[in-house]
């Protein structure tokens, strides 16, 4: 198995640019998850999907984030426009069944914002 | 509501020393508890988990951990320390009705050689 693909694996834009980060989850996982980590922040949630429908998003920064899952092999993050402080990593992650599954993560999206 | 704490943001041995990773938990359900490993510019991988079955759980590249609910603890230990073992680790919480992963603030382990 490729593992879970997150394109593209860096990304330096300008402030006020729009930003759109991809994943593609293990085949046949029906959970998915967007996580950020910064050096303030850490490692924190921003939206997590159960069979293509989100079902927290309760992480999401403010209406300048955005993400969808239109399908069960494939997600978006937006963020339009994007600001210096949305810099970070961005990580994937899925996994299928139960709280107790383990996460399978990404190699993560490095995103620099000038 | 879930929360990790890890004690320690940088913990340094010597090769073949004993490795402890301390993580304390709070939860208001039975939690369910990862150790994941993070090397530089990767992404994370999965040590260990707890998921109510033995308290005692192994993982991989001979690390441990005990859960011990009396002190709401979930320490990692590795009786010796290899370079290869040098990288990031984050301890992390869910639970019932919350599938996404609550992270404590990671440890940096170095290994001197």
């Amino acid at each position: 198995d490729a593992g879970v693909i997150q394109s593209p694996r860096h990304e330096v834009t300008e402030m006020g640019q729009e930003v759109t980060l991809r994943c593609k989850p293990i085949s046949g996982h029906n959970s998915l998850f967007w996580y950020r980590q910064t050096m303030m922040r850490g490692l924190e949630l921003l939206i997590y999907f159960n069979n293509n429908v989100p079902i927290d998003d309760s992480g999401m920064p403010e209406d300048r984030f955005s993400a969808k899952m239109p399908n069960a092999s494939f997600s978006t993050l937006k963020i339009q426009p994007s600001e210096p402080r949305d810099s970070a990593v961005y990580f994937c992650a899925s996994t299928l069944g139960g709280t107790d599954n383990e996460q399978f993560f990404g190699p993560g999206t490095r995103l620099t914002v000038l | 509501a879930q929360s990790v704490t890890q004690l320690g943001s940088h913990v340094s041995v010597s090769e073949g020393a004993l490795v402890l990773l301390r993580c304390n938990y709070s939860s208001s359900v039975p939690p369910y508890l990862f150790w994941y490993v993070q090397y530089p510019n990767q992404g994370l991988q999965l040590l260990l988990k707890y998921t109510s079955a033995a308290t005692l759980v192994k993982g991989i590249n001979g690390f441990e951990a005990e859960f011990k609910k009396s002190e709401t603890s979930f320490h990692l230990t590795k009786p010796s320390a290899h370079m290869s073992d040098a990288a990031e680790y984050f301890c992390a919480v869910s639970g019932t009705g919350r599938r996404a992963l609550t992270f404590g603030s990671g440890t940096r382990l170095q290994v001197q050689p």
